[in-house]
């Protein structure tokens, strides 16, 4: 069965400073991933997604993920952080052969001046 | 403008008392789905549908009523709530669902007592 993993529900960085916001799937087959941002009392907008095309994938707003089949991972990062990148992240992984889109259970990002 | 549209956004209701939490899309999308969301579980699926009369249980419709008359409207029901059913509830819409974008709607907050 599909699932995704975010490690760390909360994480806190200073302005200008690197984000990275860890994901990890499994599945058996190979996956389409997505990351979805979430800001306050909003609902969640696309970031970026991986649909097995290059593996280093460029999002909305500076951000970007690198798909390792490897490590099964798809970490989201950003160089430098900004005030408004204070949200909930959300991971999601999809396969072809199913009807769903399974989503990790988010990480929080505060950006500290 | 694309965009899905839930109502109401907030809603305080008692036990047991039937309400409706409507969606609507205008983006012509076959596939609509509902997702819950509590904090530590992330979004969980509750039904979707792939296109008008034809719905299926996602991961915890217990509880939950949906229809899909019209392609663009996919309305949630609660027949009897009950105060688990308190939550963050989404409405998203999408042309596939394995490798596309979902567009998601503002969110309704329930809230039963």
């Amino acid at each position: 069965a599909q699932s995704v993993t975010q490690l760390g529900s909360h994480v806190s960085v200073s302005e200008g400073a690197l984000v990275l916001l860890r994901c990890n799937y499994s599945s058996s087959v190979p996956p389409y991933l997505f990351w979805y941002v979430q800001y306050p009392n909003q609902g969640l907008q696309l970031l970026l997604k991986y649909t097995s095309a290059a593996t280093l994938v460029k999002g909305i707003n500076g951000f970007e993920a690198e798909f390792k089949k490897s490590e099964t991972s798809f970490h989201l990062t950003k160089p430098s952080a900004h005030m408004s990148d204070a949200a909930e992240y959300f991971c999601a992984v999809s396969l072809s052969n199913t009807d769903k889109l399974i989503f990790g259970t988010g990480t929080r990002l505060q950006v500290f001046p | 403008e694309a965009q899905v549209t839930q109502n109401p956004r907030y809603l305080i209701t008692v036990t047991g008392k039937k309400l409706t939490v409507t969606c609507s899309q205008n983006m012509n999308h076959e596939y609509m789905s509902w997702y819950r969301q509590d904090p530590g579980l992330g979004l969980r699926q509750i039904y979707y549908s792939m296109n008008v009369e034809v719905t299926d249980k996602g991961d915890v419709p217990e509880g939950y009523k949906v229809s899909r008359k019209e392609k663009r409207n996919f309305p949630l029901i609660l027949e009897s709530p009950s105060p688990n059913q308190t939550s963050l509830y989404f409405c998203a819409s999408s042309f596939g669902i394995s490798n596309t974008e979902a567009f998601f709607g503002q969110g309704t907050r329930l809230t039963v007592v």
